[in-house]
C-alpha cells in the first residue's frame, strides 16, 4: 500500500520570497506523482506530474518538483511566489498496477503575505 | 474542451435523509472517480469506475453509500440516510483510459454537502 507525508500543514511565506512544499512518500512499487493546487470552494488543478524521464518536472505558475527516489520524495517549490498562489497544495502518488486510483497528503496551506 | 461537471455545488440536509450528486466527466474519458473530501483532509477515494463497471469500491461504505455509472458515461452518488460525519466536499474526476494520461485525473469543483 502506498502513503503520503506532506510534512508541513502551514506554510506562511511572504510574497516575492521562494517556497518549498514537502511531500514524502511510502510504497513497496513504482510510482507515479502528482501536485496539485485547490483554490477556495473549487476543485483540485494539476500543477505537475512526474510519470517517467527526467526527475526535474515543471509544472504551471512557475512551480517545479524534484523526484528523490533514494529519499522517496517530490517536494514542490517556487523561487518567487504571489499573493494568487494562496491556496491549498496536495501531493499525491498513484501506482502503475493500481488503476490510476490516487493516494493523496493531507494538504499544505500555502498563505502569501504582502 | 469543457470539463469535468458536477451538481448541486451544495446541499444542505438533515440526518438520515438521503441526497444525490450527478457527475458528467469530460467526453471521452472511459474512467471515473469519486473522492470524499472532509474538512482539513486530502481526497480519499470511495469508488472508481471503468466505463460501466466497478474497478475499486473498496472504501465505499456500501450500508449507506451506493454509485452508478448508466452507460459509461455520467454518474450518480447517493448517500441515504446521510450521517453528521458525511459531512464532506464530493470531487468527481475523470481520466483517460490508456496510456501514460491515464494516470491524470481532471477533478469537478466538488459538491458540498452539509448533514446537520
Amino acid at each position: 500500500a502506498q502513503s503520503v507525508t506532506q510534512l508541513d500543514s502551514q506554510v506562511p511565506v511572504f510574497e516575492e520570497a521562494p517556497v518549498e512544499l514537502r511531500c514524502n512518500y511510502s510504497s513497496s512499487v513504482s510510482v507515479y506523482l502528482f501536485w496539485y493546487v485547490q483554490y477556495p470552494n473549487q476543485g483540485l488543478q494539476l500543477l505537475l506530474k512526474y510519470l517517467s524521464g527526467s526527475t526535474l518536472v515543471k509544472g504551471i505558475n512557475g512551480f517545479e518538483a524534484e523526484f528523490n527516489k533514494s529519499q522517496t520524495s517530490f517536494h514542490l517549490r517556487k523561487p518567487s511566489v504571489h499573493i494568487s498562489d494562496t491556496a491549498e497544495y496536495f501531493c499525491a502518488v498513484s501506482s502503475y498496477n493500481q488503476g490510476g486510483k490516487l493516494i493523496f497528503g493531507q494538504g499544505t496551506e500555502l498563505s502569501v503575505k504582502p | 474542451e469543457a470539463g469535468v461537471a458536477q451538481s448541486p455545488r451544495y446541499k444542505i440536509i438533515e440526518k438520515r435523509q438521503s441526497v444525490a450528486f450527478w457527475c458528467n466527466p469530460i467526453s471521452g474519458h472511459a474512467t471515473l472517480y469519486w473522492y470524499q473530501q472532509i474538512l482539513g483532509q486530502g481526497p480519499k477515494l470511495l469508488i472508481q469506475f471503468q466505463n460501466n463497471g466497478v474497478v475499486d469500491d473498496s472504501q465505499l461504505p456500501k450500508d449507506r453509500f451506493s454509485a452508478e455509472r448508466l452507460k459509461g458515461v455520467d454518474s450518480t452518488l447517493k448517500i441515504q440516510p446521510a450521517k453528521l460525519e458525511d459531512s464532506a466536499v464530493y470531487l468527481c474526476a475523470s481520466s483517460p483510459l490508456v496510456g501514460l494520461a491515464s494516470h491524470e485525473q481532471y477533478f469537478g469543483p466538488g459538491t458540498r454537502l452539509t448533514v446537520t
